[in-house]
């Protein structure tokens, strides 16, 4: 089974501290990703990463940065944490290619940002 | 960039009845589309997929549908179960990585 693992199920920040949010993914998929998800908003693209070190915005990428040394894991900054980054984050993966496509989820970051 | 539009946002169906959930896509060039299920506190998980090479496709109660020229996609849920009430998510992927979803579709089973 394909595992996607997130560092922390809750954090609580204060605002302007530098956060960091960790993803791991244990089955050497190239792509990864970083949602935020909010009430009635849906899931919607932060960053993601399609290989080490290479990076793309996604549809809400201010205030975030991320960072992929290694091909397992995927980091999302917060350089100074605001409360309107108070949201559920979920990381993801998945293979490239013509056949693939499935994107497997981590169990969730709860961010509150006071 | 590519945008998916998902419709309802809420939808309750007596049990035993069936369910649709329809989202429309931006960019042409989509050519795979997924459905996920989150249960509350849960992580999305996928349900079913379809490629752009086909028109339909089932998986026991669940079947979606594709209509390229329109640009759009639809999730067929049958005889639903109390089990099948979470919320629902559409997405489109184009030829390069990049996976967006829609608004998400919180369906209610009554029993």
């Amino acid at each position: 089974d394909v595992k996607v693992t997130q560092s922390s199920r809750y954090l609580v920040k204060r605002t302007g501290e530098k956060v960091f949010l960790e993803c791991v993914q244990d089955m050497d998929h190239e792509n990864m990703f970083w949602y935020r998800q909010d009430p009635g908003l849906g899931l919607r693209l932060i960053y993601f990463s399609y290989d080490v070190k290479m990076k793309e915005k996604g549809d809400i990428p201010e205030g975030y940065s991320v960072s992929r040394e290694k091909k397992e894991r995927f980091s999302l900054i917060l350089e100074s944490a605001s409360t309107n980054q108070t949201s559920m984050y979920l990381c993801a993966s998945s293979l490239v290619g013509q056949g693939a496509g499935e994107a497997f989820f981590g169990q969730g970051t709860r961010l509150t940002v006071v | 960039g590519e945008n998916v539009e998902q419709h309802p946002s809420t939808l309750s169906v007596q049990e035993g009845d069936s369910a649709v959930i329809k989202c429309t896509y931006s960019d042409s060039a989509s050519n795979y589309f997924p459905w996920y299920k989150q249960e509350l506190g849960k992580r999305p998980q996928l349900i079913i997929d379809i490629r752009s090479n086909v028109g339909e496709k089932k998986d026991q109660r669940i079947a979606v549908t594709l209509n390229k020229t329109a640009k759009h996609f639809s999730l067929h849920i049958t005889e639903t179960q109390p089990e099948d009430s979470a919320v629902y998510f559409c997405a489109a992927k184009a030829a390069g990585n990049k996976l967006t979803f829609g608004g998400g579709t919180r369906v209610l089973v009554k029993p």
